[in-house]
């Protein structure tokens, strides 16, 4: 059973530009969460995509957008970088949108540096 | 707004020795409380979870312990070995992973001390 990829691992970009970050999810998932962790902190929900339609967000402000694609793999997008965006970014998959569990299925992260 | 938080930053147990990893939380609509553990450079792990209506769950060495009434959730883990070094966090979701996410907490760095 293939688990959460996701990619780039590592990337730097300015403050000003734009992010792409992509994750596919693991076999029979058809949901995708994306989380931000800052270094030495715990995890911070962004959002959620269910069924290619986003049905939860965090508190993040909109330049924070996504995409789930039909085979379910996801896209975070972020425009107009700030420093603070500066964050490990995980993604997250589930076999559904309401678990009764709590069980998410992390990916390793993409690592952004924003100078 | 409500958060998840951890007692203490670090742990630091012998090898062998029972290791408890304690927890507050703030939402009282939360209804899932779930505890990950994340090696470095990696991304969470699941543990266990537990739902409002138990006060307790046993997994594999590990046990989890839920009091409402103080808002206190604790991981214990027995017999820690070298490979339980790591930062656990708790978490805690209305809908158990659902619409509203997971809210973690900072999290605990657990240290093994041979």
């Amino acid at each position: 059973e293939t688990g959460v990829t996701q990619s780039p691992t590592h990337l730097i970009k300015t403050r000003g530009q734009q992010v792409t970050l992509r994750c596919s999810s693991q076999s029979g998932h058809n949901t995708v969460s994306w989380y931000q962790q800052a270094l030495g902190q715990g995890p911070q929900f962004i959002f959620q995509y269910y069924r290619e339609e986003e049905n939860g967000r965090g508190n993040f402000p909109p330049r924070f957008s996504g995409l789930q694609f039909p085979n379910y793999s996801s896209e975070l997008n972020v425009n107009a970088l700030e420093l603070d965006d500066s964050a490990l970014y995980l993604c997250a998959s589930s076999p559904g949108a309401l678990l009764n569990t709590g069980e998410l299925f992390f990916g390793e992260g993409s690592r952004l540096t924003v100078l | 707004g409500e958060s998840v938080g951890l007692h203490l930053p670090t742990l630091s147990v012998q090898e062998g020795d029972n290791s408890i990893i304690n927890c507050a939380y703030s939402n009282s609509a939360s209804d899932y409380f779930i505890w990950y553990k994340q090696e470095s450079g990696k991304g969470p792990q699941f543990i266990i979870d537990i739902r409002s209506n138990m006060d307790k769950r046993q997994g594999q060495r590990v046990t989890v312990l839920l009091n409402k009434t103080v808002k206190h959730l604790s991981l214990q883990i027995a017999a820690t070995q070298p490979g339980d070094s790591a930062v656990y966090f708790c978490a805690e979701s209305v809908t158990g992973g659902g619409a509203d996410g997971l809210t973690f907490g900072k999290g605990t760095h657990l240290i093994i001390q041979p």
